[in-house]
């Protein structure tokens, strides 16, 4: 069965330190994998997109990694602003087709 | 903001009633795509489509349905609404089709339908 699955499911940290969401799938075949953020109520904002030869991709102080052999990817925030309070999620495109599989997403609070 | 329109933001209706969700892409994109977002399933894909044409089909009830107009705007149909259908609906646009490439898609800013 396609799955996504992330961790952990929250995550509280201060201000200007460093944190690591994850992902794991078990999409088949896979096509791309996704990091997008979502303040609340408000609709999701794209972060990266790999493909499966890519192994790591960075928007400013977001770096996303993916391990295919693993099907593992994480998502490092790196001197985390007040602003980056958000969830984030996940989400893998299965080859071949115009499905995407979603993550249920880390809810990630930063606190001054 | 990132160019998607969508009307109206809140949406309060009856069960057995039927609403129509309305999203205007980002100027030139051909992609429209409907996601649902519920409280304890996250976000669903449902529907997309590229140049009037459905593309796709994710997780979306027969009662549900969607089109997408000649000047590319995009309406979600709901009937026979039923309490579990309360949630945020968002609309997403891209340029291409979404084939296999790496398109960026851009999301709405939602409507929430809360359905009594």
């Amino acid at each position: 069965k396609n799955q996504v699955e992330q961790s952990p499911q929250s995550l509280i940290i201060l201000e200007g330190k460093n944190c690591t969401l994850q992902c794991n799938y078990t999409v088949s075949p896979f096509s791309n994998l996704r990091w997008y953020k979502q303040d609340t109520g408000r609709g999701p904002v794209s972060l990266t997109i790999m493909t499966f030869s890519e192994n790591t991709k960075s928007n400013g102080r977001y770096t996303a990694t993916l391990d295919a052999d693993t099907k593992q990817s994480s998502l490092h925030i790196t001197a985390s602003q007040l602003s980056d309070s958000a969830s984030y999620i996940c989400v893998v495109r299965v080859s071949g087709t115009y499905k995407y599989i979603f993550g249920t997403g880390t809810r990630l609070k930063v606190l001054a | 903001d990132s160019g998607v329109t969508q009307t109206p933001k809140h949406l309060i209706t009856a069960t057995g009633q039927r609403v129509t969700l309305r999203c205007s892409p980002r100027s030139g994109d051909l992609s429209v795509y409907w996601y649902q977002q519920s409280l304890d399933q996250g976000l669903q894909f449902l529907i997309q489509y590229y140049n009037g044409e459905e593309r796709a089909k994710g997780n979306i009830l027969e009662r549900f349905s969607a089109q997408q107009f000649p000047d590319l705007h995009s309406e979600l149909n709901l009937s026979s609404l039923e309490l579990g259908d309360s949630a945020l609906y968002f609309c997403a646009s891209s340029v291409v089709s979404g084939g296999g490439s790496t398109d960026t898609q851009y999301f709405g800013p939602g409507t929430r339908l809360t359905v009594l």
